[in-house]
């Protein structure tokens, strides 16, 4: 089992649609997770922080963990062609010392018109 | 100017080159870190440092090696560049609470 994992994608919604990102690690003792968005040939961006359990809301998009399950999604609502990139879920682990962020291999999202 | 700096963009560089790919940061962070990342595999971490003096190995160290010239600066080399090192290169620094901040990348081709 990865340490991080994401389904590659890509996963296409149209305009106005909630498209839904998922994450899974393998670390229990984990505190903190990270979703990143990127486009193309550029450098990661940080979206969304979250470390308790619940959701997490900003704006359009609402950052989802359960910690018991092990898993994180990103909730993206009335989605935006320009929403179109790859999301990236990170992780510090207790077992890395959360000295470093594990990233997924991250989901490609297609928003079409 | 940006928070973290790359040098060069982009370089094309012949097989068995040595090659140093630099990092620089203006928000005074101690922790700074080398990813590569290569289409389907995500960000792979190479080396990270948490001072000028602590200096460690990510999973894929093989083949590279850094220097913390600085508390601001971190450098990335390859010995001997090989085909398979082809990728797109981030350095990045770590901002607490707000996880990291990225460098623009630096696109490296060995032919």
């Amino acid at each position: 089992q990865k340490e991080v994992e994401q389904n590659s994608g890509p996963l296409s919604v149209p305009e106005g649609a909630i498209a839904s990102l998922n994450c899974t690690y393998s670390d229990r003792g984990s505190q903190s997770f990270f979703w990143y968005r990127q486009y193309s040939g550029k450098s990661p961006e940080l979206i969304m922080s979250i470390y308790s359990n619940g959701d997490k809301e900003d704006g359009r998009f609402t950052a989802q963990l359960n910690k018991a399950s092990q898993y994180v999604s990103l909730l993206i609502r009335d989605s935006q062609p320009s929403d179109s990139a790859t999301y990236l879920c990170a992780v510090p682990l207790f077992s890395g010392g959360y000295n470093k962020l594990i990233f997924g291999a991250g989901t490609r999202l297609a928003v079409h018109p | 100017d940006a928070d973290v700096t790359q040098t060069p963009r982009n370089r094309i560089t012949k097989t068995g080159k040595r090659i140093m790919l630099e990092c620089s940061q203006t928000k005074g962070h101690d922790r700074m870190y080398w990813y590569r990342q290569d289409p389907g595999l995500g960000l792979r971490l190479i080396y990270y440092s948490f001072d000028v003096k602590d200096i460690n190995k990510g999973e894929i160290s093989d083949g590279y090696s850094v220097s913390r010239q600085a508390q601001a600066k971190f450098s990335l080399s390859l010995e001997s560049a090989i085909p398979n090192q082809t990728a797109l290169y981030f350095c990045a620094t770590w901002t607490g609470g707000h996880g990291y901040t990225f460098g623009s990348g630096t696109r490296l081709t060995v032919v």
